[in-house]
């Protein structure tokens, strides 16, 4: 079955750590995107990557970082600079279409 | 840059009608989008209008006029498994990403 997975589901930070959070997909989609949601609240869009070696940074970058090496795969770092990394985050992918994005099933970071 | 404003929460009982309504705000506008969300889950695309009109899906239908800058979801036959959030969201020209607002809930009684 083709789809978005991200892991871990869960991750536990501790205070100055750098953490990555995976994400790999199996739809042969070109377009693939970083979300952050915080509780009752809509999505921030973090960073999105149209192609391979290429990401463009969306609304809330400072304090992550990405790269894009391969298609299938598009790994986010949440780095110690970003002040207020606990949030769920959502990893998403479209093809040609743009529009009908598929979400992996997120990643709930926490500091602790 | 893009801002969407929705309700942030609407109550409606098993078997009616609701109707969840998007404004927006955007400098390039391809479509609007909707999107649903259950608690700890990821969202699900639901529907795009990219024309003026009406796009039915099942018990889901979602209208836009471009010269009003508004869309809204409409939900019929409503069960208790449609309780979520539902997000709209813009595709903007510029950018190529989509910019979503932040969320209506929707609570289904019985």
């Amino acid at each position: 079955d083709g789809g978005i997975t991200q892991s871990p589901k869960y991750l536990f930070r501790k205070e100055g750590q750098n953490v990555t959070l995976s994400c790999e997909q199996n739809l042969n989609h070109d377009a693939m995107y970083w979300y952050r949601q915080d509780p009752g609240q809509g999505l921030r869009l973090i960073y999105y990557s149209q192609i391979v070696n290429d990401f463009q940074k969306g609304d809330i970058a400072e304090g992550y970082s990405v790269s894009r090496e391969k298609k299938e795969s598009f790994p986010l770092t949440v780095t110690s600079a970003q002040k207020n990394p606990t949030a769920f985050y959502l990893c998403a992918s479209t093809g040609t279409g743009l529009n009908g994005y598929t979400f992996g099933s997120g990643t709930r970071l926490t500091v602790v | 840059g893009q801002s969407l404003e929705q309700p942030s929460e609407v109550t409606a009982v098993e078997g009616a009608i609701v109707q969840i309504n998007c404004t927006y705000q955007t400098s390039g506008f391809y479509g609007l989008s909707w999107y649903q969300q259950h608690d700890g889950g990821a969202p699900t695309f639901l529907s795009y209008n990219a024309l003026d009109g009406l796009e039915e899906t099942g018990r889901f239908s979602s209208f836009l006029s471009r010269s009003d800058s508004y869309g809204y979801l409409l939900l019929q036959e409503l069960q208790m498994k449609d309780s979520a959030s539902y997000f709209c969201a813009v595709l903007d020209t510029g950018r190529r990403a989509l910019t979503f607002g932040s969320g209506t809930r929707l609570q289904v009684q019985p």
